[in-house]
């Protein structure tokens, strides 16, 4: 079975500072990695999705496919940046079903 | 820009009530989903559907059934509420998958507490 870990639930980092939010997978297959990131009185939305190799709002992931993580990380966190982040999970094997992680809640503080 | 509403933001229901939790998408989505979420949890699915009259279990669909009439609306029925439903909802729809995983997008979600 897919599983998504996120093994950290909070994330306290001054503005400024790198931020690293820890993702790791279990999947027989070709796994699709997501992020998605839920602001403060907002919806749930995509931040970004590996198979894009794109930088959104300065955050970066690499899939890694010998350990089976995702980090996400940000070399400057910025205080608009507190939100919850959620790893996500997708593939044939699943039926293409979106598998989330426990979710991370980072903290900029000022 | 996509929307995706769901009827109610907060709901307060007594045991054993029936209760409903509709969702609407305006984007013409064939794909469609309802999540609850609790937090360590994440986001669990409990049922979707890939077209109308369409419907899969998720990963947790005891106490939940699904109704999907019209391609626009997914329906989400809890046929008697038990105090473990109290939850935050969320509702997402997403474009047909082409050999890779859509974008979901989700509504504002509905936060259910059951008495």
């Amino acid at each position: 079975a897919q599983r998504v870990t996120q093994p950290e639930k909070l994330l306290s980092v001054f503005k400024g500072a790198p931020v690293e939010l820890k993702c790791n997978y279990s999947y027989s297959g070709s796994p699709e990695l997501f992020w998605y990131v839920q602001y403060s009185r907002q919806r749930l939305q995509l931040l970004l999705r590996h198979i894009s190799r794109e930088s959104i709002k300065g955050f970066t992931a690499d899939l890694n496919k010998g350990e089976t993580s995702f980090h996400l990380k940000k070399p400057f966190a910025q205080e608009e940046d507190s939100a919850m982040y959620y790893c996500a999970l997708s593939g044939k094997a699943a039926g293409n079903k979106l598998t989330f992680g426990g979710g991370t809640r980072v903290l900029v503080k000022p | 820009d996509v929307k995706v509403t769901q009827s109610s933001r907060y709901l307060v229901k007594r045991t054993g009530e029936k209760v409903f939790l509709e969702c609407v998408q305006d984007m013409d989505h064939e794909n469609m989903f309802w999540y609850r979420q609790d937090p360590g949890l994440g986001l669990r699915l409990i049922y979707f559907s890939y077209d109308v009259k369409m419907k899969e279990k998720g990963d947790i669909p005891e106490g939940y059934s699904v109704s999907r009439e019209k391609k626009e609306r997914f329906s989400l029925i809890l046929e008697s509420a038990s105090t473990n439903q109290t939850s935050m909802y969320l509702c997402a729809s997403s474009l047909r998958d082409r050999g890779y995983q859509e974008t979901q997008y989700f509504g504002p979600g509905t936060r259910l507490l059951v008495l």
